[in-house]
């Protein structure tokens, strides 16, 4: 089958770093998305990797290793805004979005 | 660019009556609609997908008969949930794309529509 794994919650400080992991097994790779989303409202896009490597965004980066079938979403200088669900998301070899669970992270003052 | 209008953002009826949910790309042409719905604290859970002119997909699990899809134009599709009871309360979601799933690196969202059933 196919699955997407991400921490269900992490907690960070204002003005630290965090960086969320994403552990995917699927049926072929086109890509790998990361989402913000805060509660009650609908996803926005953060990033998109489909080379390995890393790619960086202003204060958000994200790390692709397709050997591997890791990434993850490196976010500096943490701010309260940035409290949130990240979700992580793979296209498989049929174009077919598979979305792990998001991973809400809690920012503390 | 990449404009979605998602209406209504929120609605409240009684158990037994129909609800339709509108999606528009304001600027661009959306050959396929991805319907998405989202229970609290999950993960967005695709519903069906549809292209334009063609009936939708559905997903396992998911009632054709129940939510029903239309996608007649390219820049308009609703997402019609028939009898809704309170199990069908939750958050809709959807996600236009154009020219084609393959070509997209930006998935564009809807605002949302989060339906709650008396």
């Amino acid at each position: 089958g196919q699955n997407i794994d991400q921490p269900t919650e992490m907690t960070a400080t204002e003005g630290a770093i965090v960086q969320i992991n994403c552990t995917y097994q699927t049926s072929g790779f086109n890509g790998l998305f990361w989402y913000q989303q805060h509660a009650g409202e609908a996803p926005t896009f953060l990033s998109y990797n489909v080379l390995d490597g890393l790619e960086e965004k202003g204060r958000f980066s994200s790390f692709l290793s397709r050997s591997k079938g890791y990434s993850y979403l490196l976010l500096k200088e943490l701010q309260m805004k940035d409290s949130a669900s990240y979700l992580c998301a793979v296209r498989d070899s049929n174009y077919q979005l598979i979305w792990g669970a998001g991973t809400k992270l809690i920012i503390k003052p | 660019g990449a404009v979605v209008s998602q209406h209504p953002s929120w609605v409240i009826c009684k158990s037994g009556t129909s609800v339709k949910i509108e999606c528009r790309s304001l600027d661009f042409q959306a050959t396929t609609m991805f319907w998405y719905r989202q229970f609290p604290k999950q993960s967005l859970m695709l519903m069906a997908t549809s292209n334009e002119g063609s009936k939708a997909t559905y997903e396992q699990g998911v009632e054709k008969d129940k939510f029903l899809i239309n996608h007649a134009s390219l820049t308009l599709s609703t997402l019609t949930v028939t009898s809704a009871h309170p199990e069908d309360s939750s958050f809709y979601i959807c996600s236009p794309v154009a020219g084609g799933v393959s070509g997209a690196n930006v998935l564009t969202f809807g605002a949302g529509s989060r339906l709650t059933v008396l």
